[in-house]
C-alpha cells in the first residue's frame, strides 16, 4: 500500500500569516490527491482534490500543489477558525491512505 | 443537499459482531461509490473499505480483510458495515462517505457513530 507522510506533525502560526503544510506519497499518486480539515468533534471536510483544485465553498487563501509524490497545501493568511487537523489522502491506488495529519495551532 | 447518517455504533465484547448503517438522502444514492472511515480515540484517519455504485466492486484495508464486509441496498439508499471478531484496536469512530463518483476523492462525510469493543 502508499504510505502517505505529513509534515510537520504541528506546526504553530500566529492569524494573519501564511502556513505551508507537506504530504509525500511513497510511490506516485499523479495528481489524485485530496486534502481534509477536521475540527474537534467534526467529520473530516474536503478542501482540495486533484491536488490543486478547491471544493465548493472553500475560501481563495486554501491553495494546493504538487504532483506524483511531493504536495502541498498553503493557507494564505491564517484566520481564527483555519486552526484545525489536516489530513492528505491518495485516492490512486487500493487501499485508498490518509497521512497521519498536521495539527495547526495557535502561535 | 447531502446528508448522510450513520447509525448502529455502541459497546460491544470482543470476539462479538456488529452492524454500521448510514442513511444517504440529498442525492442520487445509487449513482456513487460509498465508503467507510473510522478514527480511533486520538488518532488520525483510516480508510476501511469502499464500494462501486451498483455494488460490483468492494475493497477493503488489510486490517480489516476476512472480517469486516461492506454491502449496500440502493433501494433503501443505505450503505452498510458488517463487523465480525471485532477486537479492541477497533475502537473507534466509524464514518461513511460519498464518492465524487466511484474511485475518487471522499466529497462529503457523515458525522459518525462510534464503535467501543471493550469487555
Amino acid at each position: 500500500e502508499i504510505v502517505m507522510t505529513q509534515s510537520p506533525a504541528t506546526l504553530s502560526v500566529s492569524p494573519g500569516e501564511r502556513a505551508t503544510l507537506s504530504c509525500r506519497a511513497s510511490q506516485s499518486v499523479n495528481s489524485n490527491l485530496g486534502w481534509y480539515q477536521q475540527k474537534p468533534g467534526q467529520a473530516p471536510r474536503l478542501l482540495i482534490y486533484a491536488a490543486s483544485t478547491r471544493a465548493i465553498g472553500i475560501p481563495a487563501r486554501f491553495s494546493g500543489s504538487g504532483s506524483g509524490t511531493d504536495f502541498t497545501l498553503t493557507i494564505s493568511s491564517l484566520q481564527s477558525e483555519d486552526f484545525a487537523v489536516y489530513y492528505c489522502q491518495q485516492y490512486n491506488n487500493w487501499p485508498y491512505t490518509f497521512g497521519q495529519g498536521t495539527r495547526l495551532e495557535i502561535k | 443537499q447531502v446528508q448522510l447518517v450513520e447509525s448502529g455504533g455502541g459497546v460491544v465484547q470482543p470476539g462479538r459482531s456488529l452492524r454500521l448503517s448510514c442513511a444517504a438522502s440529498g442525492f442520487s444514492f445509487s449513482s456513487y461509490g460509498m465508503h467507510w472511515v473510522r478514527q480511533a480515540p486520538g488518532k488520525g484517519l483510516e480508510w476501511v473499505a469502499g464500494m462501486s455504485y451498483d455494488g460490483s466492486n468492494e475493497y477493503y484495508a488489510d486490517f480489516v480483510k476476512g472480517r469486516f464486509t461492506i454491502s449496500r441496498d440502493n433501494s433503501k439508499n443505505t450503505l452498510y458495515l458488517q463487523m465480525n471478531s471485532l477486537r479492541s484496536e477497533d475502537t473507534a469512530v466509524y464514518f461513511c462517505a460519498k464518492d465524487h463518483t466511484w474511485g475518487h476523492y471522499l466529497e462529503y462525510w457523515g458525522p459518525g457513530t462510534l464503535v467501543t469493543v471493550s469487555s
